[in-house]
């Protein structure tokens, strides 16, 4: 099935720890998206690729790093800069044309806590 | 000002009701409109796209669109419990491939 693929579901994490959310996509887009979400709050972007080998800083980026290697990867690694990561994040994906029809879709999300 | 705003409600309606969702936006050259769904927990999915004036209609749900006034407005027609969720609004601009969402309206349809 074409689709989106976020790896694992649940994550705990330490304090001071590195963890790293996969994201997969064989919907042969373009473009790529890191959101966070927090309970009752909308999506904040932190990453966003366009193509590969590229990648631009969302509005909450701090204490976050991503990596564009292939076309259909775009891990997000949380680092222990990140003080406060306990979030929902989607990984999401469009076509990256532009204009009309450019739609986006979101994989299942990751849930990850601070323990 | 935010891109995208919408009412956080929680709205409620009755069962077989019409729930009404409103979004404004502030970019004029905004393209492309889109309404998601978001159950509690799960990710968003979506609903419907609309990209030129007027209404778009699917089945139950209808899309309105008015670009003068920068307002995009989702009807539910005889809303369901299963419709109650959060309802995203988002919208991409011409040029670029960046998406701007709303904080969501919280929809409870009460049987």
């Amino acid at each position: 099935d074409g689709g989106i693929t976020q790896s694992p579901k649940y994550l705990f994490r330490k304090e001071g720890q590195n963890v790293t959310l996969s994201c997969e996509q064989n919907l042969n887009h373009d473009a790529m998206y890191w959101y966070r979400q927090d309970p009752g709050q909308g999506l904040r972007l932190i990453y966003y690729s366009q193509i590969v080998n590229d990648f631009q800083k969302g509005d909450i980026a701090e204490g976050y790093s991503v990596s564009r290697e292939k076309k259909e990867s775009f891990p997000l690694t949380v680092t222990s800069a990140q003080k406060n990561p306990t979030a929902f994040y989607l990984c999401a994906s469009s076509t990256g044309t532009g204009g009309t029809g450019n739609t986006i879709y979101f994989g299942e999300g990751s849930w990850l806590t601070v323990v | 000002q935010k891109e995208v705003e919408q009412n956080s409600g929680p709205l409620s309606v009755p069962e077989g009701a019409i729930a009404s969702l409103n979004c404004t936006y502030s970019d004029r050259v905004s393209q492309s409109f889109f309404w998601y769904r978001q159950y509690s927990g799960k990710s968003p999915e979506l609903i419907m796209s609309i990209y030129s004036n007027g209404d778009k209609e699917d089945g139950r749900f209808t899309a309105q669109l008015n670009k003068a006034s920068q307002y995009v407005s989702l009807l539910i027609r005889d809303s369901q419990p299963s419709d109650s969720a959060t309802y995203l609004c988002a919208v991409n601009r011409l040029t670029g491939n960046q998406f701007y969402f709303g904080t969501g309206t919280s929809l409870t349809v009460i049987p």
